[in-house]
């Protein structure tokens, strides 16, 4: 079956650190990927999604690049703020009939001044 | 500027009541997902609709939970009776597939459940 595998937390950087948060997946064919952040006390929101190998999803300054050889999907942001301390979940999708979004077990990152 | 609503945001009931959660998916939207977060099993699917019709509730218990769709503006979830460990964050998201597999799923701000 599908599943995905984060790196585990809390991450905590300073402000304006380089920031990656790793992810790889299992699955088969040729799936979906994406990122949610979940801010405190909220529900979760589509950060950035890739669709297909190569592909790199971007937003808010965060990147992260579908890699197919080495099944993985990395966030990385070049220099983070304290507004994006939350928690990211990697997620994957397969296309093709009915099929359930796998979320990973989410990354919790904490930016200090 | 479309949201997925949910009511209510907080619930404190005790143990042996009856629960419900409702949720508005966004209008057009054809499908509603609902799970569970708890910081012991992270995020949980519980079920899951497409045009209106349970295609998926493995995730949950079916002796005490329930859910349903009435019409496509309203999800409902159901937890009767309820029990301490079902204290968690219900979510309700909804999305958009034209015919097969799944997008983006959009997220509802939370039903905050405490069973006592």
């Amino acid at each position: 079956g599908n599943s995905v595998t984060q790196m585990e937390g809390p991450v905590t950087l300073s402000e304006e650190a380089f920031l990656t948060i790793n992810c790889t997946y299992t699955a088969t064919g040729y799936p979906s990927l994406f990122w949610y952040v979940q801010y405190p006390g909220e529900g979760l929101q589509l950060l950035l999604k890739a669709t297909k190998a190569d592909d790199k999803g971007s937003n808010k300054g965060f990147e992260a690049t579908y890699r197919k050889e080495t099944t993985s999907f990395h966030l990385e942001k070049g220099s983070v703020q304290v507004s994006d301390s939350a928690v990211y979940f990697c997620a994957l999708t397969n296309s093709g009939g009915y099929q359930k979004v796998t979320f990973g077990t989410g990354t919790k990152l904490q930016v200090i001044p | 500027d479309a949201r997925v609503t949910q009511t209510p945001r907080h619930k404190v009931t005790e143990m042996g009541q009856e629960v419900t959660m409702r949720c508005q998916p966004i209008l057009g939207h054809n499908t509603v997902f609902w799970y569970r977060q708890t910081m012991m099993q992270g995020l949980e699917l519980l079920a899951y609709f497409r045009n209106r019709a349970p295609l998926d509730d493995s995730g949950m218990p079916k002796d005490r939970f329930s859910a349903e769709m009435p019409d496509a503006t309203l999800a409902t979830l159901k937890i009767q009776p309820s029990e301490p460990r079902d204290s968690a964050v219900y979510f309700c998201a909804s999305g958009y597939t034209p015919g097969q597999g799944t997008d983006t799923q959009y997220f509802g701000p939370g039903t905050r459940l405490t069973v006592l």
